[in-house]
Protein backbone atom coordinates (compact mmCIF):
# COMPACT_ATOMS: atom_id res chain seq x y z
CA UNK A 1 0.00 0.00 0.00
CA UNK A 2 1.11 3.70 -1.13
CA UNK A 3 2.24 5.81 2.06
CA UNK A 4 0.97 9.66 2.21
CA UNK A 5 3.21 11.18 -0.90
CA UNK A 6 4.44 14.84 -0.42
CA UNK A 7 6.08 17.46 -2.56
CA UNK A 8 8.63 19.13 -2.28
CA UNK A 9 11.00 17.54 0.05
CA UNK A 10 12.96 20.62 0.50
CA UNK A 11 12.14 23.92 -0.34
CA UNK A 12 14.62 27.26 0.43
CA UNK A 13 13.02 30.65 -0.07
CA UNK A 14 13.13 33.81 0.79
CA UNK A 15 11.37 35.62 3.74
CA UNK A 16 8.05 37.17 1.96
CA UNK A 17 7.93 35.14 -0.99
CA UNK A 18 5.26 32.33 -1.21
CA UNK A 19 5.46 28.55 -1.18
CA UNK A 20 2.86 25.99 -1.51
CA UNK A 21 3.10 22.07 -0.58
CA UNK A 22 1.63 19.39 -1.98
CA UNK A 23 -0.09 16.19 -0.10
CA UNK A 24 -1.86 12.90 -1.56
CA UNK A 25 -2.84 10.23 1.55
CA UNK A 26 -3.60 7.01 1.05
CA UNK A 27 -6.02 5.73 -0.71
CA UNK A 28 -9.42 5.83 0.55
CA UNK A 29 -8.72 8.13 3.21
CA UNK A 30 -10.71 10.62 3.89
CA UNK A 31 -9.24 12.62 6.72
CA UNK A 32 -6.23 14.74 5.89
CA UNK A 33 -4.38 16.71 7.87
CA UNK A 34 -1.59 19.59 7.91
CA UNK A 35 1.15 19.38 10.86
CA UNK A 36 3.49 22.05 11.40
CA UNK A 37 6.85 20.37 13.40
CA UNK A 38 9.59 22.78 14.29
CA UNK A 39 13.00 21.64 14.90
CA UNK A 40 13.35 20.18 18.42
CA UNK A 41 8.99 20.46 18.98
CA UNK A 42 6.50 17.76 18.32
CA UNK A 43 4.15 18.55 15.31
CA UNK A 44 1.26 20.81 15.61
CA UNK A 45 -1.89 20.82 13.93
CA UNK A 46 -2.44 23.61 11.25
CA UNK A 47 -5.54 22.18 9.73
CA UNK A 48 -7.99 19.22 9.25
CA UNK A 49 -9.99 18.16 6.33
CA UNK A 50 -12.76 15.63 6.31
CA UNK A 51 -13.23 14.37 2.51
CA UNK A 52 -13.18 18.17 1.24
CA UNK A 53 -14.26 20.00 4.35
CA UNK A 54 -12.59 21.68 7.02
CA UNK A 55 -13.14 20.35 10.33
CA UNK A 56 -10.43 22.61 12.57
CA UNK A 57 -8.60 24.77 11.12
CA UNK A 58 -8.22 26.87 14.47
CA UNK A 59 -4.56 26.80 14.85
CA UNK A 60 -3.44 27.86 10.95
CA UNK A 61 -2.16 31.17 10.79
CA UNK A 62 -4.74 32.40 8.27
CA UNK A 63 -3.57 35.45 7.04
CA UNK A 64 -0.52 33.93 5.69
CA UNK A 65 -1.55 30.35 5.36
CA UNK A 66 -4.25 28.11 3.36
CA UNK A 67 -5.26 25.17 2.03
CA UNK A 68 -7.42 23.33 0.03
CA UNK A 69 -8.88 20.09 -0.97
CA UNK A 70 -11.05 20.78 -3.62
CA UNK A 71 -11.90 17.52 -4.76
CA UNK A 72 -11.51 15.83 -1.39
CA UNK A 73 -8.39 13.86 -2.93
CA UNK A 74 -5.08 15.62 -2.89
CA UNK A 75 -4.20 18.85 -0.89
CA UNK A 76 -2.35 21.75 -1.34
CA UNK A 77 -1.05 24.27 1.70
CA UNK A 78 0.59 27.54 0.93
CA UNK A 79 2.31 30.08 2.56
CA UNK A 80 2.16 33.77 1.31
CA UNK A 81 4.05 35.86 2.72
CA UNK A 82 6.64 33.28 4.38
CA UNK A 83 8.58 34.64 7.33
CA UNK A 84 11.53 33.30 9.08
CA UNK A 85 9.52 31.29 11.79
CA UNK A 86 7.54 29.44 9.14
CA UNK A 87 10.85 27.54 9.01
CA UNK A 88 9.97 23.62 10.30
CA UNK A 89 8.58 20.52 8.08
CA UNK A 90 5.11 20.31 7.28
CA UNK A 91 4.19 16.82 7.73
CA UNK A 92 1.19 15.59 5.59
CA UNK A 93 -1.12 12.67 7.58
CA UNK A 94 -3.97 10.98 6.46
CA UNK A 95 -6.69 8.95 8.07
CA UNK A 96 -9.56 6.40 7.19
CA UNK A 97 -11.70 8.68 9.15
CA UNK A 98 -11.25 11.42 11.82
CA UNK A 99 -13.07 9.93 14.25
CA UNK A 100 -11.30 7.80 17.49
CA UNK A 101 -9.79 5.20 18.24
CA UNK A 102 -8.87 2.24 15.06
CA UNK A 103 -8.47 4.66 13.03
CA UNK A 104 -4.57 4.95 12.75
CA UNK A 105 -2.75 8.74 11.39
CA UNK A 106 0.00 7.67 8.98
CA UNK A 107 2.25 10.43 8.14
CA UNK A 108 4.01 11.65 5.11
CA UNK A 109 7.77 12.14 5.01
CA UNK A 110 7.52 15.44 4.91
CA UNK A 111 8.53 18.99 3.57
CA UNK A 112 11.51 20.66 5.08
CA UNK A 113 10.93 24.87 4.62
CA UNK A 114 13.25 26.99 5.35
CA UNK A 115 12.97 30.71 5.24
CA UNK A 116 16.16 32.93 4.58
CA UNK B 1 -3.60 25.39 27.59
CA UNK B 2 -3.88 21.18 28.65
CA UNK B 3 -0.53 19.41 26.79
CA UNK B 4 0.95 16.11 26.89
CA UNK B 5 4.61 16.33 28.26
CA UNK B 6 7.29 13.80 28.35
CA UNK B 7 9.84 13.81 31.51
CA UNK B 8 12.92 13.22 29.81
CA UNK B 9 14.11 14.71 26.91
CA UNK B 10 17.02 12.30 25.89
CA UNK B 11 17.71 8.54 27.18
CA UNK B 12 20.63 6.49 26.35
CA UNK B 13 20.12 2.75 26.79
CA UNK B 14 22.67 0.04 25.36
CA UNK B 15 21.97 -2.51 23.42
CA UNK B 16 20.14 -5.16 24.44
CA UNK B 17 18.33 -3.28 27.60
CA UNK B 18 15.43 -2.69 28.16
CA UNK B 19 13.83 1.13 27.46
CA UNK B 20 11.15 3.04 29.22
CA UNK B 21 10.09 6.38 28.07
CA UNK B 22 7.54 8.30 30.03
CA UNK B 23 5.10 10.72 29.56
CA UNK B 24 2.35 12.83 31.42
CA UNK B 25 -0.74 14.34 30.17
CA UNK B 26 -3.44 16.68 31.30
CA UNK B 27 -6.39 16.15 29.52
CA UNK B 28 -8.65 14.22 31.59
CA UNK B 29 -11.06 13.95 28.70
CA UNK B 30 -8.70 12.00 25.89
CA UNK B 31 -9.28 8.90 25.98
CA UNK B 32 -7.10 7.77 23.05
CA UNK B 33 -3.04 7.53 23.47
CA UNK B 34 -0.35 7.34 20.66
CA UNK B 35 3.03 6.44 20.04
CA UNK B 36 4.94 7.10 17.27
CA UNK B 37 8.67 7.08 16.34
CA UNK B 38 10.55 9.50 13.83
CA UNK B 39 13.67 8.93 12.63
CA UNK B 40 15.86 11.64 11.07
CA UNK B 41 14.57 13.22 7.98
CA UNK B 42 11.50 11.40 8.12
CA UNK B 43 7.79 12.00 9.00
CA UNK B 44 6.53 10.25 12.52
CA UNK B 45 5.64 6.25 12.37
CA UNK B 46 3.26 4.60 14.54
CA UNK B 47 4.10 2.36 17.20
CA UNK B 48 1.28 1.20 19.32
CA UNK B 49 -1.84 3.23 20.74
CA UNK B 50 -4.03 2.37 23.87
CA UNK B 51 -7.72 3.17 24.56
CA UNK B 52 -8.27 4.63 27.86
CA UNK B 53 -10.53 1.11 28.86
CA UNK B 54 -7.11 -0.63 28.94
CA UNK B 55 -4.01 -0.36 31.12
CA UNK B 56 -1.58 -2.44 29.09
CA UNK B 57 -1.21 -3.17 25.41
CA UNK B 58 1.41 -5.42 24.13
CA UNK B 59 3.02 -5.17 20.46
CA UNK B 60 6.18 -6.74 19.31
CA UNK B 61 8.90 -5.89 21.50
CA UNK B 62 7.26 -2.96 22.50
CA UNK B 63 4.27 -2.18 25.36
CA UNK B 64 2.40 0.48 26.25
CA UNK B 65 1.24 1.33 30.14
CA UNK B 66 -1.83 4.03 30.95
CA UNK B 67 -2.09 5.08 34.55
CA UNK B 68 -5.39 6.74 34.60
CA UNK B 69 -5.04 7.88 38.31
CA UNK B 70 -1.93 9.99 37.84
CA UNK B 71 -2.17 10.53 33.82
CA UNK B 72 0.69 8.78 32.89
CA UNK B 73 1.88 6.82 29.84
CA UNK B 74 5.06 4.83 29.20
CA UNK B 75 6.19 3.09 26.46
CA UNK B 76 8.51 -0.04 27.50
CA UNK B 77 10.69 -1.22 24.40
CA UNK B 78 12.23 -4.53 24.73
CA UNK B 79 16.30 -5.85 24.11
CA UNK B 80 16.70 -2.12 22.74
CA UNK B 81 18.27 -2.42 19.63
CA UNK B 82 20.54 0.21 17.52
CA UNK B 83 17.28 0.82 15.09
CA UNK B 84 15.11 2.07 17.75
CA UNK B 85 17.78 5.34 17.89
CA UNK B 86 14.97 7.49 16.93
CA UNK B 87 12.58 10.29 18.72
CA UNK B 88 9.53 9.28 20.21
CA UNK B 89 6.23 10.90 20.76
CA UNK B 90 3.31 10.47 22.87
CA UNK B 91 0.18 11.87 21.70
CA UNK B 92 -4.01 12.23 22.55
CA UNK B 93 -6.38 12.26 20.81
CA UNK B 94 -8.57 15.15 21.69
CA UNK B 95 -12.52 15.40 21.51
CA UNK B 96 -12.78 11.96 19.47
CA UNK B 97 -12.15 13.83 16.33
CA UNK B 98 -8.54 12.41 15.65
CA UNK B 99 -7.23 15.53 16.70
CA UNK B 100 -3.83 14.78 18.09
CA UNK B 101 -1.63 16.39 20.36
CA UNK B 102 1.78 15.78 20.61
CA UNK B 103 3.99 16.11 23.48
CA UNK B 104 7.75 17.52 22.93
CA UNK B 105 9.13 14.15 22.28
CA UNK B 106 12.28 11.94 23.91
CA UNK B 107 15.53 11.27 22.07
CA UNK B 108 16.59 7.60 22.36
CA UNK B 109 19.91 7.31 21.94
CA UNK B 110 21.11 3.01 21.71
CA UNK B 111 24.86 2.54 22.82
CA UNK B 112 26.97 -0.59 21.50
Amino acid sequence: EAGVAQSPRYKIIEKRQSVAFWCNPISGHATLYWYQQILGQGPKLLIQFQNNGVVDDSQLPKDRFSAERLKGVDSTLKIQPAKLEDSAVYLCASSIQGSLSGNTIYFGEGSWLTVV
Amino acid sequence: GESVGLHLPTLSVQEGDNSIINCAYSNSASDYFIWYKQESGKGPQFIIDIRSNMDKRQGQRVTVLLNKTVKHLSLQIAATQPGDSAVYFCAENIFGWGKLQFGAGTQVVVTP
